[in-house]
Formats: C-alpha cells, structure tokens, sequence
C-alpha cells in the first residue's frame, strides 16, 4: 500500500485537460516538495516536475503542478495521444525518513 | 551527456545475494545524491535506498533494512546495491536515479538509468 494516494486510472480525449491527486500527509507532502514522474510503456521513469510546480527543460507547458496543505495535482492539458504513460508524485516523509511514491496513475487519452 | 548504466540483475534464489552496480557519466559524480528505486513486474515504483554525495549518509525503507546495503566508489564514479537475504518480492527492475541538482527536494531525480532485472525464485 503506497504512502501517497494516487487515483489507479484517469482518462480524457485528445484535446481536453486532465487533473491527477496525489494525497498525503502533514510528514510527507504538508512539509516538502513534490515531484511528478511520466514512464510511458517499457521505459524508465522521466522527471516532469520538481519543486510542486517547477518544470525541467524540455518539459512542455502543457504539463503543470501544483500544491495545497497536505495533497498535490499534476495537470495535463492539450492531451495528446503519446501522453498515454503511468504518472507518479514523490516526496520526502520525515515520519518514514524515506523517499515515498504514489501508486501509480495510469492515463488513457481516448 | 548523463549516463547511467546498471549492471548485475540475474536470476537468484531465495536466500541468496547479489550485487548491482551503476555506472554514472557526465557530471561530478561526488556532487550528487543518488538512490535506488524498483518496480516489480506490472506494479508502481518502490523506492529502495539513497546515499549522499559524499557517502556519509544512508537511508532505506522499511522493506529492505538490515538487508540490502548501498554505496558508492566515487573515483571509479560507481554506485552499488549489495542485496542479502533475497526474497520472491525483491524481484523487480532495478534503476538507479541521480538527484536533481536544481531540486530542493530529495525526492526529485533528474536522470535514470534503464533498469537491471532481479528476479528471486527456486
């Protein structure tokens, strides 16, 4: 059982705008940063967002994030069929002194 | 170019050890944290072990304490993952993932490498 909540599956048509929770607690997202991880089938999991809402290089627009209290969002908008991948948010949790994952988000772009 | 290339995933059996290791380019390897993380056939991501840059510091989760040890050589710029004890659940996909250098947080990864397979089975 994943420490972070993730919904098991969301999906959307091409075009359209999609959210993503992730929930936690005060020791693990209440109190530090989240990232966002996209692994599209048979790859390694790719950074997407860092710092709640910060994106790397490379990374489009369309993909944002955010945060409040003691849960996070990943929004997609502008869906396109190659976004169809698994997302995951991350933190650190003081409790646990570790790194915790989400269980996964799988998304369908119908 | 960042690289990072594991090596050392097999098929081993209950009870039995195995050693991965990563071989990082491309950046100052002592500078950074790095950790493993796993994921088991058709499952989500399980973090597994950090260490810091400079080696002073280790963490693991619940699941792997007392039996898997991390540690990096850092002029041979190689992370490695001793395994004991293993058990049917430790079989996954093995990545091991660099810290962000922009990141303010430990749990921001910036590169990956493409994973080594450990299965355990009789």
């Amino acid at each position: 059982q994943a420490v972070l909540t993730q919904p098991p599956s969301v999906s959307a048509a091409p075009g359209q705008k999609v959210t993503i929770s992730c929930s936690g607690s005060s020791s693990n997202i209440g109190n530090n940063y989240v990232s966002w991880y996209q692994q599209l089938p048979g790859t390694a999991p790719k950074l997407l967002i860092f710092d709640n809402n910060k994106r790397p290089s490379g990374i489009p627009d369309r993909f944002s994030g955010s945060k409040s209290g003691t849960s996070a969002t990943l929004g997609i908008t502008g869906l396109q069929t190659g976004d169809e991948a698994d997302y995951y948010c991350a933190t650190w949790d003081y409790g646990l002194i570790s790194v915790v994952f989400g269980g996964g988000t799988k998304l369908t772009v119908l | 170019e960042v690289q990072l290339v594991e090596s050392g995933g097999d098929l081993v059996q209950p009870g039995g050890s195995l050693r991965l290791s990563c071989a990082a380019s491309g950046f100052t390897f002592t500078s950074y944290a790095m950790s493993w993380v796993r994921q088991a056939p058709g499952k989500g991501l399980e973090w597994v072990s950090l260490i810091t840059g400079g080696g002073e510091n280790t963490y693991y989760a619940e699941s792997v304490k007392g039996r898997f040890t991390i540690s990096r050589d850092n002029p041979k710029n190689t992370l490695f993952l001793q395994m004991n004890s293993l058990r049917a659940e430790d079989t996954a996909v093995y990545y091991c993932a660099k810290e962000g250098g922009y990141c303010s947080s430990i749990s921001c990864y910036e590169y990956w490498g493409q994973g080594t397979l450990v299965t355990v089975s009789s």
